[in-house]
């Protein structure tokens, strides 16, 4: 069944620890991307990737790097976990303009 | 200004009632529209695919676009409780494969 993965669904995390959320679809998908998305907010677009090894900044400023090395796996790292990033993370992929699929969210808390 | 504006709810309705729920935007570039409805502590799942402007059916549920006026609609008809869920409204211009996204909108259906 094609679909898109997240992992972990939640992490609870302490200051300054390197982590890294898990995105793979099995759509063979070329465009992937990842949201940032608090309560009562819109969407923010993070990083995006129209293909492998091209990433791109999206719209929100973000402290998190990506990497494409496979069409179906795209990694978010953060590098050192500051409070400020506790959020709810979305991976979502596309094929063209006909809507994205999205993952279920990994739910960060940084304490 | 937003370029893309959602009135947050929460709307309560009653089951068996019709829903109509609104985005505005300022930017006349957007061709794309796209509605999502995401359920608590899950990813947005798309509902319906538009582009241009014109009307959009699909069993219960109807996308509306008047470019004119900037205006799109998503309407649900014999609305169920199963439909209690957060509503997001994105958009996207010719020539980009990313999105922006409202702040959703929260819908109860009461039975």
């Amino acid at each position: 069944e094609a679909d898109i993965y997240q992992t972990p669904r939640y992490l609870v995390i302490g200051t300054g620890k390197k982590i890294t959320l898990e995105c793979s679809q099995t759509m063979g998908h070329d465009k992937m991307y990842w949201y940032q998305q608090d309560p009562g907010m819109e969407l923010h677009l993070i990083h995006y990737s129209y293909g492998v090894n091209s990433t791109e900044k999206g719209d929100l400023s973000s402290e998190s790097t990506v990497s494409r090395i496979r069409t179906e796996h795209f990694p978010l790292t953060l590098e050192s976990a500051r409070p400020s990033h506790t959020s709810q993370y979305l991976c979502a992929s596309s094929w063209g303009k006909e809507g994205y699929t999205f993952g279920s969210g990994t739910r960060l808390t940084v304490v | 200004q937003k370029e893309v504006e959602q009135d947050p709810g929460p709307l309560s309705v009653p089951e068996g009632a019709i829903v109509s729920l609104n985005c505005t935007y300022s930017n006349s570039a957007f061709q794309y529209f796209m509605w999502y409805r995401q359920y608590s502590r899950k990813g947005p799942e798309l509902l319906m695919y538009t582009y241009s402007s014109g009307n959009k059916e699909d069993g219960r549920f109807t996308a509306q676009v008047d470019k004119s006026s900037k205006y799109i609609s998503l309407f649900i008809r014999d609305s169920q409780p199963s439909d209690s869920a957060t509503y997001l409204c994105a958009m996207s211009a010719a020539g980009t494969y990313k999105y922006i996204f409202g702040t959703g909108t929260r819908l109860k259906v009461l039975a």
